[in-house]
């Protein structure tokens, strides 16, 4: 499978402020997905990242606090604006290799906001 | 859309067997997907249905019926390392949408 490098691995960040979290593939990738899980909860999905377009965002979600880059096909950018408490939480990246592979994830970034 | 639903712990002895079961409600469903995810690691692909039946992968086995919109994950030969949550998910079109995942704790 893939291999799906996330950065940072955590943050601790101040009120007000955003964060940029990158993920890298090794390989080509169909699809790109951003999710959310906070602290005992299971994983939500905030938006699919579309190569050469805007990201699709879930309901709940929007893009002026989750800004979302696909430059390429092994490449997007995640960004927490404006940040809150509320905001806690881990963000993972997942990849869809395509052709009914299964989504894998990346390690995750564990954010905590001040 | 899809409601996923799982127990939210299960206990179970060393070397014993566990079953994890997943009821769903889906439009446009594609497959069920079980993920393992350890604490404060990412989740872990473990298996895939997309046909009725039993999908076998060693220890683990994963289970699907469509037409009853029920699932289930099958630990064998349970290991202190299987303690873990495990996820279900339904997948529809190209997207996953997860249960709030069950918590397995493997006592010696």
């Amino acid at each position: 499978s893939a291999v799906i490098s996330q950065k940072p691995s955590r943050d601790i960040c101040q009120r007000g402020t955003s964060l940029t979290i990158q993920c890298q593939v090794d390989s080509q990738v169909t699809m790109m997905f951003w999710y959310r899980q906070q602290p005992g909860q299971s994983l939500t999905l905030i938006a699919t990242a579309n190569q050469g377009s805007e990201a699709t965002y879930e309901s709940g979600f929007v893009i002026d606090k989750f800004p979302i880059s696909r430059p390429n096909l092994t490449f997007s950018t995640l960004t927490v604006s404006n940040m809150s408490p509320e905001d806690s939480s881990i963000y993972l990246c997942s990849v869809a290799p395509g052709g009914g592979q299964p989504q894998h994830f990346g390690d995750g970034t564990r954010l905590s906001i001040l | 859309g899809q409601n996923i639903d799982q127990p939210t712990e299960m206990t179970a002895t060393e070397g014993a067997i566990v079953q994890i079961n997943c009821t769903y409600q889906t439009s446009g469903f594609n497959g069920l997907f079980w993920y393992q995810q350890h604490a404060g690691e990412a989740p872990t692909f473990l298996s895939y249905n997309v046909l009725d039946g039993l999908e076998e992968k060693g220890r683990f086995s994963s289970f699907l019926s469509r037409s009853k919109g029920y699932s289930y994950l099958l630990l064998k030969e349970l290991q202190m390392k299987d303690s873990a949550s495990y996820l279900c998910a339904g997948f529809n079109d190209y997207k996953l949408s997860f249960g709030a995942g069950t918590t397995v704790t493997v006592r010696a």
